[in-house]
């Protein structure tokens, strides 16, 4: 079993929509939870962080933890085309980090 | 502009044929780090490093060397690459770790391996 698993989609959604993107984790010793965002050949860039459960809002971003589920999400609300990239979810504790396979996002006008 | 740069940013070898990939930083970032990239695999972490001098391997560190000699720099070396290591490299940094909210990734570096 990966240690993070994550739906490499691809997710397609209307200009407007209301995007949920999921990761589940096997260990619970992982502390931190991140998003990176990666367009299309570049390198990812951290978009959220957090190290709780419960919610964390940055704009149109939202990052939702539930540890005792080891569920972590990403909502993106009244999501744009410029939106359209990769996602990445990723866990970490001390210097060990891990990442999702990444879901590829497009978001059509 | 803070930046992690790489090169080169495309790269077709041969097996067996040594090479490195190199990596600068300009933030002052003591940690840095190599990831491969492969499709429905995600980032995989190769190795990593906390401070000068101080290195440490990570998920898939198998045929590849690093060093720090200095802060800034942060080198990959394939001594004898194989196809199998046919993939998308990023280096990244950041302050303190992984986690750092000024984590910075490079542009990336495409390897073909033939």
């Amino acid at each position: 079993q990966k240690e993070v698993e994550q739906d490499p989609g691809p997710l397609s959604v209307p200009e407007g929509a209301i995007v949920s993107l999921n990761c589940t984790y096997s260990n619970s010793a992982f502390q931190y939870f991140m998003w990176y965002r990666q367009y299309s050949r570049k390198g990812p860039e951290l978009l959220m962080y957090t190290y709780s459960s419960g919610n964390k809002e940055d704009g149109r971003f939202t990052a939702q933890v539930d540890k005792s589920s080891k569920y972590i999400s990403l909502f993106i609300r009244d999501s744009q085309p410029s939106d359209s990239a990769t996602y990445l979810c990723a866990i970490q504790t001390g210097a060990d980090m891990r990442f999702g396979a990444g879901t590829r996002l497009t978001v059509k006008p | 502009e803070a930046q992690v740069t790489q090169n080169p940013r495309y790269l077709i070898t041969v097996t067996g044929k040594k090479l490195t990939v190199t990596c600068s930083q300009n933030m002052n970032h003591e940690y840095m780090s190599w990831y491969r990239q492969d499709p429905g695999l995600g980032l995989r972490q190769i190795y990593y490093s906390m401070n000068v001098e101080v290195t440490d391997k990570g998920d898939v560190p198998e045929g590849y060397k690093v060093s720090r000699k200095e802060k800034r720099n942060f080198p990959l070396i394939l001594e004898s690459p194989s196809p199998n290591q046919t993939s998308l490299y990023f280096c990244a940094s950041s302050l303190s770790g992984p986690g750092d909210t000024e984590a910075f990734f490079g542009q990336g570096t495409r390897l073909t391996v033939v």
